[in-house]
């Protein structure tokens, strides 16, 4: 156990609607970092946020956006759902300066 | 896109024989992280091995890296029916920067 969790675990909804995912960083931890992850493939970052600020992105298009509280809980919002957004959905928390990432049990997405 | 490559994809072997999965990478990195996988769920952490470290080991694991082939190693010794997993390797390019996974290897360990 990380400390990370998520909600929901699965979720099915179906295209062009919008989706919100939130994670709840492991204690102490003041990063937070969002992958993707399509069937038989590796994790894909999405962004990481910091300090509430987003801290970096990865290769996704502006319909992913993302939150950090001020407890460092998290969400990612998916609007204008596609097929291809069907996947894991993982969060990640870390403390600035530690290199090590704790992974939460991810939400499962199903686009229909 | 994805920076690590691991080898080999699916790997079967018996419980009590030694896994070896390979990692490739294409950049200069800071470090070189394993994670494994249980059927789709989140990933836990195994081991983290820095750019100036040739061997590391934890457990039943050991890792080896060489930065001038650029690739990895994660030996898994004595392996259990639990062991059976994903396993990616994940590069770190700067140090507290994201993470770049490769498709990983499927293990699977046969009692």
């Amino acid at each position: 156990e990380t400390g990370v969790t998520q909600s929901p675990t699965h979720l099915i909804k179906t295209r062009g609607q919008q989706v919100t995912l939130r994670c709840s960083s492991q204690s102490g931890h003041n990063t937070v970092s969002w992958y993707q992850q399509a069937l038989g493939q590796g994790p894909q970052f999405i962004f990481q946020y910091y300090r509430e600020e987003e801290n970096g992105r990865g290769n996704f298009p502006p319909r992913f956006s993302g939150l950090q509280f001020p407890n460092y809980s998290s969400e990612l919002n998916v609007n204008a759902l596609e097929l291809d957004d069907s996947a894991l959905y993982l969060c990640a928390s870390s403390f600035v300066g530690l290199e090590t990432q704790y992974f939460g049990p991810g939400t499962r997405l199903l686009v229909l | 896109s994805q920076q690590g490559e691991e080898d080999p994809q699916a790997l079967s072997i018996q419980e009590g024989e030694n896994a070896t999965m390979n990692c490739s990478y294409k950049t200069s990195i800071n470090n070189l992280q394993w994670y494994r996988q249980n059927s789709g769920r989140g990933l836990v952490h195994l081991i983290l091995i820095r750019s100036n470290e040739r061997e590391k080991h934890s457990g039943r694991l050991r890792v080896t890296l060489d930065t001038s082939k650029k690739s990895s190693s994660l030996l898994i010794t004595a392996s259990r029916a639990a062991d059976t997993a994903s396993y990616f390797c994940a590069t770190d390019l700067s140090g507290n920067t994201p993470l770049v996974f490769g498709k990983g290897t499927r293990l699977s360990v046969i009692a």
